[in-house]
C-alpha cells in the first residue's frame, strides 16, 4: 500500500545550490502534481502533469522544473535554491475522474535554504 | 490574494461543541472538496460536493455546496478531541480541471 511516496523527507541546502524532489506513485495515476505549503498560505500548486511527456505551470512554478518521463516519476527540481523556497513540498496524484477525482499526497519534504 | 478563503483561521474548542468552517470565493467552482490534515502528513480527502445546494453528511461533519457553486461550509457536531487537524477546501474550476486550488485552511484544535 505505498501509495505516494516523497523523498527526501528533510533537506537542508544553501542558497544557490540544485536539488531534487522525488515523487513516485503506485496506482497507475496519469495527473501528477506539486505544492508547496507554507504557514496561513494553505498549500498552492506548482506545476502538474496529465501524463508522460506534458507537464504545465500552476500558481509559482518560478525557481521550479519539472519532467514527467514515466507515468510513476515526477521529480522536483530546484536549480538554484533561495530561501524563498524554503518550504514543506507535497506530491499528489489524483485518481481518473476528472474534476471530482480524489487527490492522494506523499507525506512531504521539508526543504530549509539558508 | 488566494481564490479560496477560509475562516476562521484557528478555532479551538471544548469536546461537545459544535462548529462551523466557511470556504468562500468570487469565483464558481465546478466542484469542492474538504481535506484533512494532521501534523507531519499530507492531506486525506474527506468529501466532493458538485451540485449547487448539495448536502453530504459524513458521520458528525456535514458539507454544504453553496447554490452558486462560489462557497462551502463545514459543521461538525460534538466536536471530539480526534477531530483536531487543519482542514482545507479546494477547488477545480471548469476553465482548467487540472488546476486545483486550496483555501488557508481552518486550524482546529477540540479540547478534552
Amino acid at each position: 500500500n505505498a501509495g505516494v511516496t516523497q523523498t527526501p523527507k528533510f533537506q537542508v541546502l544553501k542558497t544557490g545550490q540544485s536539488m531534487t524532489l522525488q515523487c513516485a506513485q503506485d496506482m497507475n495515476h496519469e495527473y501528477m502534481s506539486w505544492y508547496r505549503q507554507d504557514p496561513g498560505m494553505g498549500l498552492r500548486l506548482i506545476h502538474y502533469s496529465v501524463g508522460a511527456g506534458i507537464t504545465d505551470q500552476g500558481e509559482v512554478p518560478n525557481g521550479y522544473n519539472v519532467s514527467r518521463s514515466t507515468t510513476e516519476d515526477f521529480p522536483l527540481r530546484l536549480l538554484s535554491a533561495a530561501p524563498s523556497q524554503t518550504s514543506v513540498y507535497f506530491c499528489a496524484s489524483r485518481s481518473p475522474t476528472g474534476n471530482t477525482g480524489e487527490l492522494f499526497f506523499g507525506e512531504g519534504s521539508r526543504l530549509t535554504v539558508l | 490574494t488566494q481564490l479560496l478563503e477560509q475562516s476562521p483561521q484557528f478555532l479551538s474548542i471544548q469536546e461537545g461543541e459544535n462548529l462551523t468552517v466557511y470556504c468562500n470565493s468570487s469565483s464558481v467552482f465546478s466542484s469542492l472538496q474538504w481535506y484533512r490534515q494532521e501534523p507531519g502528513e499530507g492531506p486525506v480527502l474527506l468529501v466532493t460536493v458538485v451540485t449547487g445546494g448539495e448536502v453530504k453528511k459524513l458521520k458528525r461533519l456535514t458539507f454544504q455546496f453553496g447554490d452558486a457553486r462560489k462557497d462551502s461550509s463545514l459543521h461538525i457536531t460534538a466536536a471530539q478531541p480526534g477531530d483536531t487537524g487543519l482542514y482545507l477546501c479546494a477547488g477545480a474550476q471548469r476553465r482548467n480541471f487540472n488546476k486545483f486550488y486550496f483555501g488557508s485552511g481552518t486550524k482546529l484544535n477540540v479540547k478534552p
